[in-house]
């Protein structure tokens, strides 16, 4: 979805370096999300936001940290890399007043940790 | 812990044929299921979604059957079509308006001619 854009498209980097993937959302949503796309292991959320002051923990946080700039914006950071976060990372948003749950999904960060 | 689980997580069917897609889920507070597309190269993309107040949605040529007693809800393409080539992720949530969603595993879709 145009939308929600993701920067950068493609990463590679080594072991031990400061990563941040960035999205951006032109959609006006309050909730922004961060998952994590291994073969095998469908989708599974690192951190989401509701509104710009508040920041949650999904099921595999751990050694991933987030920042919401601001309501457009929601930047995910693994402050120091690993291989084993070689991954496709997505960016999603919704609107709580909006049709249902849906959430809409920005084109992907694919991360590569040498 | 998979609190849903889908599968299979590879289907190859011919052009024309039917494709099903099965998913069960453990958490009775979930009340929103959706199924997500996701063609190479693309993020996921919302295809249909059902609530349990109702046992089956139908859009166009694909169909969710939800069978709460059972805690399972499985998706079904008719008439298949090469275009439908893609990976379909399951999800369910709990509460309403943009609560997180949990994903299966994803099934990959290859239909033949």
């Amino acid at each position: 979805d145009a939308d929600v854009t993701q920067t950068p498209r493609n990463r590679i980097t080594k072991t031990g370096k400061r990563i941040m993937l960035e999205c951006s959302q032109t959609k006006g949503h309050d909730r922004m999300y961060w998952y994590r796309q291994d073969p095998g292991l469908g989708l599974r959320l690192i951190y989401y936001s509701f509104d710009v002051k508040d920041i949650n923990k999904g099921e595999i946080s751990d050694g991933y940290s987030v920042s919401r700039q601001a309501q457009a914006k929601f930047s995910l950071s693994l402050e120091s890399a690993i291989p084993n976060q070689t991954a496709l990372y997505f960016c999603a948003t919704s609107d709580h007043r909006g049709r249902g749950n849906e959430q809409f999904f920005g084109p992907g960060t694919r991360l590569t940790v040498l | 812990q998979q609190q849903v689980k889908q599968s299979p997580q590879s289907l190859i069917v011919q052009k024309g044929g039917i494709s099903i897609i099965n998913c069960a889920y453990e958490n009775t507070a979930f009340d929103y299921f959706p199924w997500y597309q996701q063609f190479p190269g693309k993020g996921p993309a919302l295809l249909i979604a059902i609530r349990p107040d109702v046992s089956e949605k139908k859009e166009g040529r694909f169909t969710i059957s939800f069978n709460k007693s059972a805690k399972q809800f499985s998706l079904h393409i008719m008439d298949s079509q090469p275009g439908d080539s893609a990976t379909y992720f399951c999800a369910a949530s709990e509460g309403g308006g943009g609560n997180k969603l949990t994903f299966g595993t994803g099934t990959q879709l290859k239909v033949e001619l």
